[in-house]
């Protein structure tokens, strides 16, 4: 079945460091990716999507970039501020499966000033 | 717009009881649906439904039943509350019933503990 794998956190960093969460997924086919972020209290918001190979996701500075070949979303941001400390939760959707949503365990992230 | 908004905020139930979440959304979104967020395992699917009118089990709805009520309302009820469903609940709902661009909105949650 289709399954998303991200790196286990918590990951922590100081201000203005370079950020990077790994996203690896398992689908039979070509899914759409996602990047949601859940701030402390808070639902889940997208942060950004790519819908097709080589597309690139980008939004508030973050990036992720769908690479077919090694089947990878990942998250990266140049530089961390204390407010990009969150819950990151890398999903996918694949028309074969129900349009379902499968998300991975989320990585959690502490920007330390 | 308020967007995705779910009551109760917190809950507390004793074994056995039952309750209904409440979620409601103001985007005249066709699809909704209910997750569950347990630490380590990111969000599962419990229940959605596609349109009004339609519901589907998702990965883990044993325990639950859900009903939509109308396009707007989407409710989860917990028949006889166990210890395993101590979790947090999301409400989410999208536009365009489950496309593969779709975009899903999420509520605020519900945080519950059975005892």
């Amino acid at each position: 079945g289709n399954s998303v794998t991200q790196m286990e956190g918590p990951v922590t960093l100081s201000e203005e460091a370079f950020l990077t969460i790994n996203c690896t997924y398992t689908a039979t086919g070509y899914p759409s990716l996602f990047w949601y972020v859940q701030y402390p209290g808070e639902g889940l918001q997208l942060l950004l999507k790519a819908t097709k190979a080589d597309d690139k996701g980008s939004n508030k500075g973050f990036e992720a970039t769908y690479r077919k070949e090694t089947t990878s979303f990942h998250l990266e941001k140049g530089s961390v501020q204390v407010s990009d400390s969150a819950v990151y939760f890398c999903a996918l959707i694949f028309k074969a499966a129900g349009n379902k949503l499968t998300f991975g365990g989320g990585t959690r992230v502490l920007v330390k000033p | 717009n308020a967007g995705v908004t779910q009551t109760p905020k917190f809950q507390v139930l004793k074994t056995g009881q039952s309750m209904t979440l409440q979620c409601a959304q103001d985007m005249n979104h066709n699809s909704m649906y209910w997750y569950r967020q347990d630490p380590g395992m990111g969000l599962r699917l419990i229940y959605y439904s596609a349109s009004e009118g339609t519901t589907d089990k998702g990965e883990v709805p044993n325990g639950y039943n859900v009903s939509r009520l109308n396009k707007r309302e989407f409710s989860l009820r917990l028949e006889s509350a166990a210890p395993s469903q101590t979790s947090v609940y999301f409400c989410a709902s999208s536009e365009q019933g489950g496309g593969v661009t779709d975009t899903q909105y999420f509520g605020p949650g519900t945080r519950l503990t059975v005892l």
